[in-house]
């Protein structure tokens, strides 16, 4: 079975700095996701980003971006320049590319950003 | 309206209580799920629709039961629920595109933060 570890429950970053949350995960299929999604105190969760596997590519979404290492299977989000409003819990999760996939999520990490 | 809706936003209610949740989506998509968040643990997926059938149904208890009426609405009846129950439910949907329900967004709905007492 699939699982998704995240091995930082909490972190903390000074506004404008850089930060990176850690992810990994087991998987014994080649056709995957990996997601970020963020959810602010207000509790609606919302992507971050999202890269495919196949792609070797980092997908990058303005201030935030990742570190997919396939073989290690590792699936970092590095987040540049942050904000107040970047604070949220942070959730990696993965997703199965076939029929009966869905998402897996890992425990969740909560970012805290000083002024 | 855009986006996930749900109502109530915080429900209590006694173990004898039957109540529900109600969840629309105003996106156009073909699939919503129904998925559990409790302090310090991963999201726990409990029910998907994929057009409108339940595809998913990971080992959820009996007193929760989907009901999926159409594409845009979803409810969880909940009937002599359990204290550790207790928990914040969310639901979301997204666009199945060639059956690979894994490869998508979901966009989620705020949640109903859910007291048994």
């Amino acid at each position: 079975a699939q699982t998704v570890t995240q091995s930082q429950p909490e972190m903390s970053v000074q506004e404008a700095e850089t930060v990176t949350l850690s992810c990994t995960y087991d998987t014994s299929e080649s056709d995957y996701y990996l997601f970020w999604y963020k959810q602010p105190p207000s509790r609606q969760m919302i992507l971050v980003i999202r890269q495919e596997a196949y792609k070797q590519q980092n997908a990058t979404e303005n201030r935030f971006s990742v570190n997919f290492q396939k073989a290690a299977k590792s699936f970092s989000l590095k987040i540049s320049d942050s904000q107040l409003g970047d604070a949220a819990m942070y959730f990696c999760a993965y997703g199965d590319g076939g029929s009966q996939g869905n998402l897996i999520f890992g425990k969740g990490t909560k970012l805290s950003v000083k002024p | 309206e855009t986006g996930v809706t749900q109502t109530p936003r915080h429900l209590v209610m006694g173990m004898t209580n039957k109540k529900s949740l109600k969840c629309e989506q105003h996106l156009g998509h073909n699939a919503m799920y129904w998925y559990k968040q409790s302090a310090k643990k991963p999201l726990e997926l409990m029910f998907v629709y994929n057009f409108k059938e339940q595809t998913e149904n990971n080992s959820v208890p009996s007193r929760f039961s989907p009901e999926c009426p159409n594409s845009s609405h979803l409810f969880l009846h909940l009937h002599t629920l359990q204290p550790e129950d207790s928990a914040l439910y969310l639901c979301a949907s997204s666009q199945v595109s060639g059956g690979a329900i894994g490869a998508n967004v979901l966009t989620f709905g705020a949640g109903s933060r859910l007291t048994v007492l």
